[in-house]
């Protein structure tokens, strides 16, 4: 499976924007970026996912870039309820998401 | 439409008892995965199915068992618990063709093994 690398931890001040950064230098042509978020004590949550275009929607934005070898997820407005680990996961969508260790984003009042 | 629903939430077992982990969705999913979480750590697949009849080992199947004979449930059976199998079992599905949906995952269950 293709690797993706994201930092550790980030931290954000409440309502400022948040850039989460995923590097997947070898990923493949078929691979979609997805991104999932895991709140405390519960389950992981589907956020987003693009192929190469980016993408909107109403939990929010994905850039991809243009080699397609890193993904920036973006929350336009951080709030307390957005700390959680957020998971950067290359899938082909014909085979089972296999998670990394994810960034756990802390969001500061 | 309830989602993913995992029973038991919570569960205690001794060391080589048996047990189900029940999963089951009314979504009429074609895709369905188990994994497990260690504290502090992130998801690890144990075994998933792409739909009745057929299933595939993930990361981490040793120990454990799984089938799929209807597409609504899919068991993890753990046939004789062992400490190291204390850990926090989600349950997701997704649908087929599945590119433009993500997996909705269930609430988990905590297993402890004494």
């Amino acid at each position: 499976d293709a690797k993706t690398t994201q930092p550790n931890s980030m931290e954000s001040n409440e309502e400022e924007p948040v850039h989460l950064p995923c590097n997947h230098s070898t990923i493949s042509g078929t691979d979609y970026i997805h991104w999932y978020r895991q709140l405390p004590s519960q389950g992981p949550e589907y956020v987003i996912h693009g192929l190469t275009s980016n993408v909107n929607n109403r939990m929010a934005s994905l850039a991809i870039a243009e080699d397609r070898k890193s993904s920036t997820l973006i929350l336009h407005r951080a709030t307390l309820r957005d700390a959680a680990v957020y998971y950067c996961i290359l899938s082909t969508g014909n085979t089972p998401l296999v998670f990394g260790k994810g960034t756990r984003l802390s969001v500061i009042a | 439409n309830a989602g993913v629903t995992q029973t038991p939430k919570f569960q205690v077992l001794k060391t080589g008892q048996s047990m189900t982990l029940q999963c089951a969705q009314d979504m009429n999913h074609e895709y369905m995965s188990w994994y497990r979480q260690d504290p502090g750590m992130g998801l690890r697949l144990i075994h998933y199915s792409v739909g009745a009849g057929i299933t595939d080992q993930g990361e981490v199947p040793n120990g454990y068992n799984v089938s799929r004979s209807t597409t609504e449930d899919f068991p993890l059976r753990l046939l004789s618990a062992a400490p190291s199998q204390t850990s926090v079992y989600f349950c997701a599905s997704r649908e087929t063709p599945g590119i433009l949906y993500g997996y909705t995952f269930g609430s988990g269950t905590r297993l402890t093994v004494v």
